[in-house]
């Protein structure tokens, strides 16, 4: 049980290049959650979906999509970075108490 | 419109002292109020939680928190800080009604001096 996984770690981009974060759970949660978390600012939500099949927009979603493309997998994609998305951003899935389960994160550097 | 206030950024407080970390939220209904700790370069882990019933509600590593209805104020305590506890706190609210979303503060820093 591995519980909330993100893969890449870490990543460098140059201003213009596109990547997808990917973030696997393997505890059948139904809503699955993107945020960003950035210096005194908190984590702020980018995506969520509800359910397989759903995508709702959160507070800071300019610049990404996302794709729920099962009910396990939750992808966001950067079509064109720019240095202000530099950030650590944060995969989690919640059960049907809300508690939310949190990925290790994936430190993304723009330049 | 929703919103979570951690009012201070940085606590600093020495080993086996008591500690309260302040939180105060903005929504018209009663919510769901959370504790999240997160450890340097790790994600975050529920402390605990409030949905109903009793205000004082018990979590792991010996937190707990009081909701207080009239003050609109979740507070987390622990009257004997480790140095384990280092770490960064956040109270979060939500999901609000008719979606999924959840509020988070901006966290408070917490040091201990040994």
């Amino acid at each position: 049980n591995a519980g909330v996984t993100q893969t890449p770690k870490f990543q460098v981009l140059k201003t213009g290049q596109s990547m997808t974060l990917q973030c696997a759970q393997d505890m059948n949660h139904n809503s699955m959650y993107w945020y960003r978390q950035d210096p005194g600012m908190g984590l702020r939500l980018i995506y969520y979906s509800a359910s397989e099949g759903t995508t709702d927009k959160g507070e800071v979603p300019n610049g990404y999509n996302v794709s729920r493309l099962n009910k396990r997998e939750f992808s966001l994609r950067l079509e064109s970075a720019a240095p202000s998305q530099t950030s650590v951003y944060f995969c989690a899935s919640s059960d049907l108490q809300e508690t939310q389960y949190f990925g290790p994160g994936t430190r993304l550097l723009v330049l | 419109a929703q919103s979570v206030t951690q009012p201070d950024i940085h606590i600093t407080v020495s080993e086996g002292a008591s500690l309260e970390l302040r939180c105060n939220y903005s929504y018209g209904a009663t919510p769901y109020l959370f504790w999240y700790v997160q450890s340097p370069g790790q994600g975050l882990q529920l402390l605990l939680k409030y949905f109903s019933g009793d205000t004082l509600v018990q979590g792991i590593k010996g937190f707990e928190a009081e909701f207080k209805r009239s003050q609109s104020s979740f507070n987390l305590r622990k009257p004997s800080v480790h140095w384990s506890d280092a770490a960064e706190y956040f109270c979060a609210v939500g999901p609000f009604s008719g979606t999924y979303k959840y509020i988070f503060g901006t966290g408070t820093r917490l040091k201990v001096l040994a």
